[in-house]
């Protein structure tokens, strides 16, 4: 059973930008895909985007279009998204979750990591 | 985009009841329909794919139906470690979106 494990905390400055990792143990990304969710502080769940490897393909949300990149390295089995011009809003817990294609399935999820914007 | 709107937002609810949460889509989404369970700190855990399919592992006291735009997950019997976060997910179109959540609590 592959288990996703992310990057540690990050402090981060408003606009700069920051890049989160999620390796893949005990497997590998085969025909699945990657999406990133991430959830404020006592706030909901929030799906940012999707990487399908094997495809090349990516497709975000809108509301994060243009500031969100999602990459993956399959020789790894890691992948990383990277959000820029951060602003304080953008504190939060950012997930990384397998994403069966077809039926959209997140499971299993990385632990999280937490990204702080602050001055 | 397609909302995804949960109620209650709370329920208060005792260990051996019965617990049922609706979700419900802007339009339809057939079947494709995703329940989450989230306990505080953790990531979420899936529980219930395709609206009514029971996860591997996922106890058989959880259980979904529904299909169009209206959805309830049921917890049959309540039990200690059921206490947590329950969010909805549409998988009908991108973006993917997530109701805003039940949160099951101690009555």
């Amino acid at each position: 059973q592959v288990q996703l494990v992310q990057s540690g905390a990050e402090v981060k400055k408003p606009g700069s930008s920051v890049k989160v990792s999620c390796k893949a143990s005990g497997g590998t990304f085969s025909s699945d895909g990657i999406s990133w969710v991430r959830q404020a502080p006592g706030q909901g769940l929030d799906w940012m985007g999707v990487i399908i490897p094997i495809l090349g393909t990516t497709n975000y949300a809108q509301k994060f279009q243009g500031r969100v990149t999602i990459t993956a390295d399959e020789s790894t089995s890691t992948a990383y998204m990277e959000l820029s011009s951060l602003r304080s809003e953008d504190t939060a817990l950012y997930f990384c979750a397998k994403t069966s294609v077809g039926t959209w399935r997140l499971d299993p999820w990385g632990q999280g990591t937490l990204v702080t914007v602050s001055s | 985009d397609i909302q995804m709107t949960q109620f209650p937002s709370s329920l208060p609810a005792s260990v051996g009841g019965r617990v049922t949460i609706t979700c419900r889509a802007s339009q339809s989404i057939i079947t494709y329909l995703n329940w989450y369970q989230q306990k505080p700190g953790k990531a979420p855990k899936l529980l219930i794919y395709g609206a009514s399919s029971l996860q591997s592992g996922v106890p058989s006291r959880f259980s979904g139906s529904g299909s169009g735009t209206d959805f309830t997950l049921t917890i049959s019997t309540l039990q200690p470690e059921d206490f947590a976060t329950y969010y909805c997910q549409q998988t009908y179109s991108i973006p993917l979106t997530f109701g805003g959540g039940t949160k099951v609590e101690i009555k």
